[in-house]
């Protein structure tokens, strides 16, 4: 198993741009979530699905942040617009009947 | 909610030592604590995970230990090498699996030759 897939791997972008981050978890796990790194808030869980459906959004931090699960094998992270402040480590990570297994992220900078 | 509170921040230990980092959590509800290991640049993985109704787990120089009565519980690494230091999260659950985890803030492990 490839394990939970998160494209790009790096972002830089500029104030006001659109972000789009990709994951794709592991084949048979129904829970799907996104967390973000950083340095001062630590790992923060934003949002999570369960097959498919959004249960918990309450950490998503404004409305320029949305998610979307479209299908099993895939999920988007959205920010727009991007600002400064977004720039973090995100981690998609992905769950069954076991432990949580995570992505290598996406370090997001937002200049 | 949940409140994960995790200590020391950083930990540095002589190779061949023991090194102990120590959670503690707020809801009484929690019942699945995992400890995920974290080296530079990559993600966090799963080192050794435990549930109430186990006081303590052991895997070869890894164990944790449970204390629910006080809320607690603690990490444990004998005979550390340098391949040991990355930073340490502990997490909390109530959900007796992987939904709905909370963090601590980390544990910077430095095993020094």
């Amino acid at each position: 198993d490839a394990g939970v897939i998160q494209s790009p791997r790096h972002e830089v972008t500029e104030m006001g741009q659109e972000v789009t981050l990709r994951c794709k978890p592991i084949s048979g796990h129904d829970y799907l979530f996104w967390y973000r790194q950083t340095m001062m808030r630590g790992l923060e869980l934003l949002i999570y699905f369960n097959n498919n459906v959004p249960i918990d959004d309450s950490g998503m931090p404004e409305d320029r942040f949305s998610a979307k699960m479209p299908n099993a094998s895939f999920s988007t992270l959205k920010i727009q617009p991007s600002e400064p402040r977004d720039s973090a480590v995100y981690f998609c990570a992905s769950s069954g009947n076991s432990p949580l297994h995570f992505g290598n992220g996406t370090r997001l900078t937002v200049t | 909610g949940e409140n994960v509170e995790q200590h020391p921040s950083t930990l540095s230990v002589q190779e061949g030592d023991s090194a102990v980092i120590k959670c503690t959590y707020s809801d009484s509800a929690s019942n699945y604590f995992p400890w995920y290991k974290q080296e530079l640049g990559k993600r966090p993985q799963l080192i050794i995970d435990i549930r109430s109704n186990v006081g303590e787990k052991k895997d070869q120089r890894i164990a944790v230990t449970l204390n629910k009565t006080a809320k607690h519980f603690s990490l444990h690494i004998t005979e550390t090498q340098p391949e040991d230091s990355a930073v340490y999260f502990c997490a909390a659950s109530r959900a007796g699996s992987a939904r709905q985890l909370t963090f601590g803030s980390g544990t910077q492990l430095t095993v020094l030759p």
